[in-house]
């Protein structure tokens, strides 16, 4: 079982769809984080979970809804998405603590039409 | 100034040369830094931390400069499959302040 899993992989949906992408480790960590990265942008935190609670919130969208019903499991709901969100959507997870790595899961393609 | 700035390149080296790159950091109070790797259409991955009295591993060295708020990488002895996207990525003083760069984008020629 690979450390970060995250499906769907590919995803296609319209302004009016409502979408879940799921993230789930299995690495034992205690934070887990969604990424947005998009072409020529840098990687953009989007929120973070410490012991399933929401600890950053970085100015997302409220079309995007975060959910981290335990400490193994993260979702990202979608609903009434722009053209722009068009992106890849990574989840990571890791350890909190002063030198932590991240672990990417291998993320998730969205087209919004 | 951004908060991690970082090179696009790309830095086009033949196989079997150094090159070297580096990454500057806005946040004087930053507390942990690292250096992944992202491949084409993949995720990134951890390449190695980055210690204030330095860090070697292999082929990779990495070093951080604390006056002038940079680190760098330094490859040595260049592999095709060194190939990819690297990210400097900025720990600040707490645990979910995470910035990461642009990445450099490494070419390496046969």
């Amino acid at each position: 079982e690979t450390g970060v899993t995250q499906t769907p992989r590919h995803l296609v949906m319209g302004m009016t769809n409502k979408k879940s992408l799921k993230c789930e480790q299995h690495l034992g960590h205690n934070a887990m984080y969604w990424y947005k990265q998009s072409a020529k942008k840098p990687l953009e935190l989007m929120f973070v979970y410490n012991f399933k609670e929401q600890t950053e919130n970085n100015s997302v969208p409220s079309r995007f809804s975060p959910e981290c019903p335990n400490s193994s499991h993260l979702f990202l709901h979608l609903h009434t998405l722009q053209p722009e969100d068009s992106a890849l959507y990574l989840c990571a997870s890791s350890q909190i603590k002063a030198y932590n790595e991240q672990f990417f899961g291998p993320g998730t393609r969205l087209t919004v039409l | 100034r951004k908060e991690v700035e970082q090179d696009p390149g790309p830095f086009n080296v033949p196989e079997g040369a150094t090159v070297a790159f580096n990454c500057t950091y806005s946040n004087s109070a930053s507390q942990s830094f690292f250096w992944y790797r992202q491949d084409c259409r993949k995720e990134p991955k951890l390449l190695m931390s980055v210690y204030s009295s330095g860090n070697e591993d292999g082929r990779f060295t990495a070093q951080l400069n604390r006056a002038s708020q940079y680190i760098s990488l330094l490859i040595r002895d260049s592999k095709l499959s060194d190939s990819a996207t690297y990210l400097c990525v900025v720990k600040g003083d707490r645990d979910d302040k995470i910035i990461f760069g642009k990445g450099t984008r490494l070419h390496i020629l046969p």
